[in-house]
């Protein structure tokens, strides 16, 4: 089992609608961070969190250390948002990031 | 100004050759890594650079080879491609070397064939 889960792998959801990206992971963590990957293979960082909540625009993202969950939400979803929503950790006293397999989400006009 | 580019963004070649890729950040930062993407899209973690200093080897085999000639560059050597080794490869930088927020590449597309 991967140390990071992410769920649901494939979202399809229509203009407008607000969106629920989720993360769990098994592991002690420094960090969490959020990706996006844009259809055309850029990846982007959205978020670095290690307790609470971020926002930035549409963006939410909270995380619940004692359950060992994330979530990023969108609101007002819209087309643009299409892209590979990617959770990733900093494992508490390593370097390295591991990584959730990516939910792919498609937002219809 | 691109804060992090790889070349080439392309890379078509034959098993049992040898390639390079290149990256360079801009950012200042200390730290810089080589992600592996492969073709379900899973990112996995080759190596990190600290100020030139190898501080991750992941169990990647020896035919790949990183290096660093200063810490706004590191580089990746590839010896005898096999067919597995197509993937899309991500250069990344860090400021700090407990992952901090990640700077990313373009990304360069190897195909083996």
């Amino acid at each position: 089992k991967n140390e990071v889960e992410q769920s649901p792998q494939n979202l399809t959801a229509q203009e407008g609608e607000f969106i629920t990206i989720n993360c769990s992971y098994s592991v002690g963590i420094s960090a969490l961070h959020w990706l996006q990957q844009h259809p055309g293979g850029g990846i982007v960082s959205l978020f670095m969190l290690s307790s609470g909540k971020k926002k930035h625009g549409r963006l939410i993202a909270t995380i619940n250390i004692q359950e060992k969950h994330s979530s990023l939400h969108i609101t007002a979803s819209h087309p643009r948002d299409s892209a590979v929503y990617i959770c990733a950790v900093g494992r508490g006293g390593s370097e390295k990031l591991v990584f959730g397999k990516g939910t792919k989400l498609t937002v219809n006009p | 100004d691109t804060a992090v580019s790889q070349t080439p963004k392309y890379l078509v070649t034959q098993m049992g050759n040898d390639k390079s890729i290149k990256c360079e950040q801009n950012l200042g930062h200390d730290t810089m890594y080589w992600y592996k993407q492969d073709s379900k899209k899973f990112l996995k973690i080759m190596f990190s650079y600290n100020n030139k200093e190898l501080i991750i080897n992941e169990t990647v085999p020896n035919r790949f080879s990183p290096k660093s000639p200063d810490k706004a560059h590191l580089n990746l050597h590839i010896n005898s491609l096999e067919l597995g080794d197509s993937a899309v490869y991500f250069c990344a930088s860090s400021q700090d070397s407990v992952p901090g927020t990640q700077y990313f590449g373009p990304g360069t597309r190897l195909l083996v064939l």
